[in-house]
């Protein structure tokens, strides 16, 4: 079973909709993250919760809303989004806490978000 | 500033070729972590290794081995003997000091192994 899982793996929005992307992660981790893949660009780390509580929000635009139910879902919200902020979605998951293996990051397949 | 820098942007070898990724990084924190990721098609990054500031034995799984140098602030990854399976896009990621959950990557290295 994979590890972590998103939902919906692909997504075509106007700029005025809404919607949600979903991450579940099946590993007992306790912190998740959303990034950010765009063409040509290295990966942009958006947001982090650890144990719930949100420790990061990287000067993200207010349009991209997360939320985190639980440890093993996260979901980011979308609003009003322009074309630029079409890109791959990735959800991570990590044990929680410092040092080494606690912080390795694993990641779930992404969410490919095309904006028209 | 860029902390991790893959210089190679893309590199295409022959299968049964051996292929070296380079990365260099910048950090001045004594305590980090450093990372090999792999990025299929499928869009999955899949964690490879990790390797902590102080251990600096190189290491090797199978037809992959890392060879970790702090002197030249470098933590190389060698593919051997390369399939058209290893075609994908590899990155290497720091992470630092007290926020070792913030991952900084490298641009990525596109692998493609022809047949």
């Amino acid at each position: 079973e994979t590890g972590v899982t998103q939902t919906p793996r692909h997504l075509v929005m106007g700029m005025t909709n809404k919607k949600s992307l979903k991450c579940e992660q099946h590993l007992g981790h306790n912190a998740m993250y959303w990034y950010k893949q765009s063409a040509k660009k290295p990966l942009e780390l958006m947001f982090v919760y650890n144990f719930k509580e949100q420790t990061e929000n990287n000067s993200v635009p207010s349009r991209f809303s997360p939320e985190c139910p639980n440890s093993s879902h996260l979901f980011l919200h979308l609003h009003t989004l322009q074309p630029e902020d079409s890109a791959l979605y990735l959800c991570a998951s990590s044990p929680g806490g410092t040092g080494g293996a606690l912080a390795t990051q694993y990641f779930g397949p992404g969410t490919r978000l095309l904006v028209l | 500033a860029q902390k991790v820098t893959q210089a190679q942007t893309e590199i295409s070898v022959v299968e049964k070729e051996d292929v070296t990724l380079d990365c260099v990084y910048e950090t001045r924190d004594t305590t980090y972590y450093l990372f090999w990721y792999k990025q299929p098609p499928s869009g999955e990054l899949v964690f490879l290794i990790r390797r902590n500031s102080f251990d600096e034995q190189n290491e090797i799984s199978g037809r992959y081995s890392w060879n970790f140098q702090k002197s030249t602030s470098s933590f190389n990854f060698t593919i051997t003997a390369s399939q058209v399976v290893d075609s994908a896009v590899y990155f290497c990621a720091l992470s630092e000091g007290r926020a070792d959950y913030k991952l900084s990557f490298g641009a990525g290295t596109t692998v493609t192994v022809r047949a």
